[in-house]
């Protein structure tokens, strides 16, 4: 069974402050991996994919990923209360045709 | 460039009834996929099709459901005679091409069992 692992939290953060958000997997032959963010009663919203081992940066979202300890994460920068949602890890199965979902790690930013 | 198309947003079926989600891809898009998300629980996912073609139903449960996307028309996640545990969040989404391509989801239908 192919499983993603992340901390349920909640993350608690003040505003301003970097978020780290940490997720691993299980499937060493993964090669694509997302984070997705989901606010409360609505659907999962992209916020970044990235493929290959280090760091991909997108305005205030960085992503690391390290394949040979079968990890990612996601920093947010100046974090703002309007970021507090749950945040999604996915990694795509090999045959590329589903993702794999963590449960979520739960982000609150307190202003 | 209207993103993916869920209806109905919301659905009361009693037990036993049937269920039919609607989900239009995103335009240019022909990759569908279906995940379910139980209260408290991740998003799992549930089946992958292409126009015509079922590609992936490893995550359907065995009884009762079925998906389909027709040449015209939008893909349907069908649920024969519903239980009380089926109500969930039903998402579907949606990529240009398979593989690394990213899926993009729609608003979801949430479906409640009386």
């Amino acid at each position: 069974q192919k499983e993603v692992e992340q901390n349920s939290g909640p993350l608690s953060v003040p505003e301003g402050a970097i978020a780290s958000l940490n997720c691993t997997y299980s499937d060493r032959g993964s090669q694509s991996f997302f984070w997705y963010r989901q606010y409360s009663g609505k659907s999962p919203e992209l916020i970044m994919f990235i493929y290959s081992n280090g760091d991909k940066e997108d305005g205030r979202f960085t992503a690391q990923l390290n394949k040979a300890s079968q990890y990612v994460s996601l920093l947010i920068r100046d974090s703002q209360p309007s970021d507090s949602a749950t945040y999604l890890c996915a990694v795509l199965n090999q045959a590329g045709t589903a993702l794999i979902f963590g449960k979520g790690t739960t982000l609150s930013v307190s202003s | 460039n209207a993103g993916v198309m869920q209806n109905p947003r919301h659905l009361v079926r009693r037990r036993g009834q049937e269920a039919r989600l609607r989900c239009s891809p995103m335009k240019g898009h022909s990759h569908v996929y279906w995940y379910r998300q139980l209260p408290e629980e991740g998003l799992k996912f549930m089946v992958y099709l292409q126009k015509e073609n079922i590609i992936d139903e490893s995550g359907m449960p065995k009884e009762r459901f079925s998906a389909e996307f027709p040449k015209e028309g939008p893909s349907i996640l069908r649920i024969q005679q519903v239980v009380r545990g089926d109500s969930a969040a039903y998402f579907c989404a949606s990529s240009p091409g398979r593989g690394t391509d990213t899926q993009y989801f729609g608003p979801g239908t949430r479906l409640t069992v009386l």
